[in-house]
């Protein structure tokens, strides 16, 4: 049973640039949350995706979109990128919207470095 | 304002010297907390959920609690491969889930 999984693994890019990270969630959920987590730090909420559309948002900006497909992957993009957007990006995934933050599975995460 | 705050933020502990982290959290209307376990380059992985004060869960040396206002992880004869960040998460509200910056534990051989 595959797991919750991330590409890419690493990702350098530059100031002003734009990134498309995306996410397979385990087999059977059909819920996607992302997550940033800087170094040193708890994961911080960035959105998550149910049936395709964007059902809760935390606090950050609209250069952070994201998109899930019929088959629930999902893709977190990030435009205009700045060096505090360096972190691990973790996407997690559960069972139906309504207990999406009971028992989250995260994959790997890809780590974005912005010079 | 932190909703979620673990201390101490590092630990390092002799194999076998029992130990104990703290999770505290100000949010209202908890509807659960979570543990996670993340090493190293990996994402989170679950540990424990509770929910109510006075509940208890075990897993190997690991065991939560939980109280009205604070979370504990215990930790009984820890081995080097319980080494790792242990992170603490709230859900309240509308469905939010906000995670504490962790603690990070290394048990030395």
């Amino acid at each position: 049973d595959a797991g919750v999984t991330q590409s890419p693994t690493h990702l350098i890019k530059t100031r002003g640039q734009q990134v498309t990270l995306r996410c397979s969630p385990k087999s059977g959920h059909d819920t996607v949350s992302w997550y940033q987590q800087a170094l040193g730090q708890g994961p911080q909420f960035i959105f998550q995706y149910y049936e395709e559309e964007e059902r809760q948002r935390g606090n950050f900006p609209d250069r952070f979109s994201g998109h899930q497909f019929p088959n629930y992957s999902s893709e977190l993009n990030v435009n205009a990128l700045l060096l505090g957007d360096s972190a691990l990006y973790l996407c997690a995934s559960s069972l139906g919207v309504r207990t999406a933050n009971e028992k989250l599975f995260f994959g790997s995460g890809t780590q974005l470095s912005v010079l | 304002e932190d909703q979620v705050t673990q201390s101490p933020e590092a630990l390092r502990l002799q194999e076998g010297e029992s130990s104990s982290l703290n999770c505290s959290y100000t949010v209202s209307g908890l509807r659960g907390l979570f543990w996670y376990r993340q090493d190293p380059g990996k994402g989170p992985e679950f540990l424990f959920t509770l929910y109510s004060a006075g509940e208890e869960k075990e897993k190997e040396r690991l065991k939560a609690t939980l109280t009205k206002k604070e979370s504990f992880l215990h930790i009984t004869a820890p081995k080097p491969e319980d080494s790792a960040t242990y992170l603490c998460a709230v859900r309240y509200g509308n469905n939010r889930l906000a995670f504490g910056k962790g603690n990070q534990v290394v048990v030395i051989p």
